[in-house]
This record gives structure tokens, C-alpha cells and sequence, in this order.
């Protein structure tokens, strides 16, 4: 069936540095795929997506590119700030409008 | 994008009650989702709710424990049945983009619960 690993936090960094969070999935198909934060005490929501091989999706520094080859959707963000310290979702979407999360991986960025 | 509330935000409860949750939406939307979140854990989608159909359930879920309604377009609830300790999670409803195609949720605020 459908699935989404990505990698185990928790993570931690100073603030300006590099961030990846990888993420793979098994899917039949050509599923969507998107990257969901949850801030402290927040809800869930929708960081960045990516509908189709090559796509690349992004906001508010993050991005994140749609590869069929490696069946990978890695989080990317060149400087991270001390607000970005959230959890982080990788999940796709199958044709059954269902959502499958990944474990999240947990960020804490350092002032 | 769709508004989504939830009620109650937040709820203590003693083993052996039951609780329903609320959610509305600020938009009809024809596919309404229940999600459950376990403490330091991911997602796990409990079941779908389509309005005028019987709520279809993920392997795990049974409609004793979870019973789903759906009256309208753009209003569902949850009730967690005959609770446990083990139930202590939060909560969340979610619908498919009305406009989408691409099969993205938005999702509301959560429903935190604790059983003791």
C-alpha cells in the first residue's frame, strides 16, 4: 500500500543553518505530495505541494522538489529562523482523497 | 482555502463517558475527514463522512466506538465512545479542497482530549 517515510527527529539546529528533512514514498500511481507544519499548540497546517514529477513546491523559505526517479520529496530551507521550530508532516495524497502522513520529524531551532 | 472550527478545543473527561466533537465549515464541502492524533504521533485518518451516506472506516475504526454524522455540507461530529485513557489524542476534522483538484485538506484546529 501506500506509504511516506521521512526522517526521525528530533532535530536540532542554530538558527541561519541549512535545513533538509528527507521524506520517500511508495505509491501506485502519481500521487500528490505535501509538507504540513504544526506549530506549538496549533493546528495542522499546509506549508508547500507538489502535484506532478519535477514540480517543485515552496513558500516562506521552504521547498521542496517532486522526484519520481527517487520517489523523494525532501524538505529544504537555506536559513532557518528560530520560528520555524515546529513539527514537520510529509504526507501524499492517493486517488481516494486520502492523506497518509509520514512520523513527522520534530524541529527546535537555536537562537 | 476553507475555515474549519472545532468544539471543544480542548476536554478532561473520566473513563467510561463519551464526547462529541464539532466541526464546521465555513463552505459546503461534499467530503469531510476524522483524524486521530496520539500523543508524539502522526496522523491517522479514522474515517470519511460523506453527507447523506454512512461514514466509511479505516481498518481499526468501528462505528460503535466512533460514530460519525454528517446532517449537511458543511457540518460533522465525532463522538468518542465509552472512552479510555488510551483515547487521550487530539482530534482533528479536515475536507478536500472545494476548488482543488489536487486532492488538498485543510485542516481544523484540533481537539485536544485527555481521559483519566
Amino acid at each position: 500500500g501506500n506509504s511516506v517515510t521521512q526522517m526521525e527527529g528530533p532535530v536540532t539546529l542554530s538558527e541561519e543553518a541549512f535545513l533538509t528533512i528527507n521524506c520517500t514514498y511508495t505509491a501506485t500511481g502519481y500521487p500528490s505530495l505535501f509538507w504540513y507544519v504544526q506549530y506549538p499548540g496549533e493546528g495542522l497546517q499546509l506549508l508547500l505541494k507538489a502535484t506532478k514529477a519535477d514540480d517543485k513546491g515552496s513558500n516562506k523559505g521552504f521547498e521542496a522538489t517532486y522526484r519520481k526517479e527517487t520517489t523523494s520529496f525532501h524538505l529544504e530551507k537555506g536559513s532557518v529562523q528560530v520560528s520555524d521550530s515546529a513539527v514537520y508532516f510529509c504526507a501524499l495524497s492517493d486517488l481516494a482523497s486520502k492523506i497518509i502522513f509520514g512520523s513527522g520529524t520534530r524541529l527546535s531551532i537555536r537562537p | 482555502s476553507a475555515v474549519i472550527s472545532q468544539k471543544p478545543s480542548r476536554d478532561i473527561c473520566q473513563r467510561g463517558t463519551s464526547l462529541t466533537i464539532q466541526c464546521q465549515v465555513d463552505s459546503q464541502v461534499t467530503m469531510m475527514f476524522w483524524y486521530r492524533q496520539q500523543p508524539g504521533q502522526s496522523l491517522t485518518l479514522i474515517a470519511t463522512a460523506n453527507q447523506g451516506s454512512e461514514a466509511t472506516y479505516e481498518s481499526g475504526f468501528v462505528i460503535d466506538k466512533f460514530p460519525i454524522s454528517r446532517p449537511n455540507l458543511t457540518f460533522s461530529t465525532l463522538t468518542v465512545s465509552n472512552m479510555s485513557p488510551e483515547d487521550s489524542s487530539i482530534y482533528l476534522c479536515s475536507v478536500e479542497s472545494p476548488s482543488d483538484t489536487y486532492n488538498e485538506q485543510f485542516f481544523g484546529p484540533g481537539t485536544r482530549l485527555t481521559v483519566l
